[in-house]
């Protein structure tokens, strides 16, 4: 079935560092993948999304490509801040749902 | 300007009682969800509604009762609590079923608590 792997956290930066969290998965077919954002306290936000082999989707200074040839979607931004820490979900689409992985949490400190 | 609301944002009860989360969304939307997000934050999903009716239902045990009066509304009824569903509780909605590109719009949670 259709599956979603992130990297473990927590993952601690300083800011301004480079952060990469990895995302790989295992689909039938040509899902759509997506990078969701946990907020403490809060619900889950679509930070950027991708549609098809290739595409990039940015979002504050967020990228992902979908890369169909290693089944990976790895978020990257090239200088964290502090407000940048949360949790990050990579998701699937799949038959009428969404399939997540284990969301990796961010720790950004000044 | 909610776009996807729940209530309550807190539930703390005993184990055995019954009780309600409800939701409700006021972008139009023809589909929700409900997930289930546990303690080491792992999400997944119970149930899903299009324009009320029900179109998934992932193996969850069936104290678990959603009721979808109107599209704009999904509540989740759930009979006899056990300590094993404390958990945080998000619904969700999205403007066409969820196996495509299109975005879901999550609400801020209930957090139930079992004791």
């Amino acid at each position: 079935g259709n599956s979603v792997t992130q990297m473990e956290g927590p993952v601690t930066l300083s800011e301004e560092a480079f952060l990469t969290i990895n995302c790989t998965y295992t689909a039938t077919g040509y899902p759509s993948l997506f990078w969701y954002v946990q907020y403490p306290g809060e619900g889950l936000q679509l930070l950027l999304k991708a549609t098809k082999a290739d595409d990039k989707g940015s979002n504050k200074g967020f990228e992902a490509t979908y890369r169909k040839e290693t089944t990976s979607f790895h978020l990257e931004k090239g200088s964290v801040q502090v407000s940048d820490s949360a949790v990050y979900f990579c998701a699937l689409s799949g038959y009428n749902k969404l399939i997540f992985g284990a969301g990796t949490r961010l720790a950004v400190h000044p | 300007d909610t776009a996807v609301s729940q209530t309550p944002k807190y539930l703390v009860t005993q184990m055995g009682n019954d009780k309600s989360i409800k939701c409700e969304q006021n972008l139009g939307h023809d589909t929700m969800y409900w997930y289930k997000q546990d303690s080491k934050k792992f999400l997944k999903i119970m149930f899903s509604y299009n324009n009320k009716e029900l179109i998934i239902n992932e193996t969850v045990p069936n104290r678990f009762s959603p009721k979808s009066p109107d599209k704009a509304h999904l509540n989740l009824h759930i009979n006899s609590l056990e300590l094993g569903d404390s958990a945080v509780y998000f619904c969700a909605s999205s403007q066409a079923r969820g196996g495509g590109s299109y975005e879901q719009y999550f609400g801020p949670g209930t957090r139930l608590t079992v004791t």
